[in-house]
């Protein structure tokens, strides 16, 4: 069963403007991930926030979590077209085993 | 490059015959997964192992076995593929002492089962 689910399914902006991706998830969690999948291509991992956080940058990439609410937000400011492709959430529940359960994702289109 | 090779990239394959779809990492991490992508169901964890020797069932087990003889290789194995199995198959990696560092992923096997 999914964990995480992203909102929206799918998003379209202009270059130059910031892009915004949401992430609920239903239990108690270690970490929250998120990866980005170009068209055809594996996963590539972008930023981890872990329970204890609320905030994280990277580059272009602010990553927020809100464990009470049990979701995260991914922005990725001052887009280009090289940003499109899909989003995924991921998280790691804890336990004795590192397993990931991923989200649907969301498909991001930069116009340029 | 380290990463992780997956193998083929590609297959059609007739119903019933058995197929094993290859994974190997050289970044010595201890854990392994095989996820299958499927559009509208996202990425759905099938085995795991945690270490060398090791495997367990994830989210969609039923018609697949992995093996882990080594650190390296993790094969999945479709023993009588159905058209069920038609899916895109994702093979990742971690250094699970380090949980907070993310997976590495393949580059895929995109699987039909005609």
């Amino acid at each position: 069963s999914q964990q995480g689910e992203e909102d929206p399914q799918a998003l379209s902006i202009q270059e130059g403007e910031n892009a915004t991706m949401n992430c609920s998830y239903k239990t108690s969690i270690n970490n929250l991930q998120w990866y980005r999948q170009n068209s055809g291509r594996g996963l590539v991992h972008l930023i981890l926030i872990r329970s204890n956080e609320r905030e994280k940058h990277s580059g272009r990439l602010r990553v927020t979590l809100d464990t009470s609410k049990k979701s995260s937000s991914l922005l990725i400011t001052a887009s280009r077209a090289a940003d499109t492709a899909s989003y995924f959430c991921a998280t790691d529940s804890g336990g004795s085993n590192y397993k990931l359960t991923f989200g649907k994702g969301t498909l991001l289109t930069v116009n340029p | 490059i380290a990463g992780i090779t997956q193998a083929p990239t590609s297959q059609i394959l007739a119903a019933g015959r058995r197929m094993t779809l290859r994974c190997t990492q050289d970044m010595r991490h201890n854990a392994m997964y095989w996820y299958r992508q499927d559009l509208g169901l996202g990425l759905r964890l099938i085995h795991y192992s945690n270490t060398a020797g090791t495997t367990g069932k994830g989210e969609v087990p039923d018609g697949y076995s992995v093996s882990r003889a080594n650190t390296d290789d993790f094969p999945l194995t479709l023993a009588s593929a159905v058209p069920s199995q038609t899916s895109v198959y994702f093979c990742a990696s971690s250094d699970s002492g380090r949980a907070n560092y993310g997976y590495t992923f393949g580059s895929g096997t995109r699987l039909t089962v005609v």
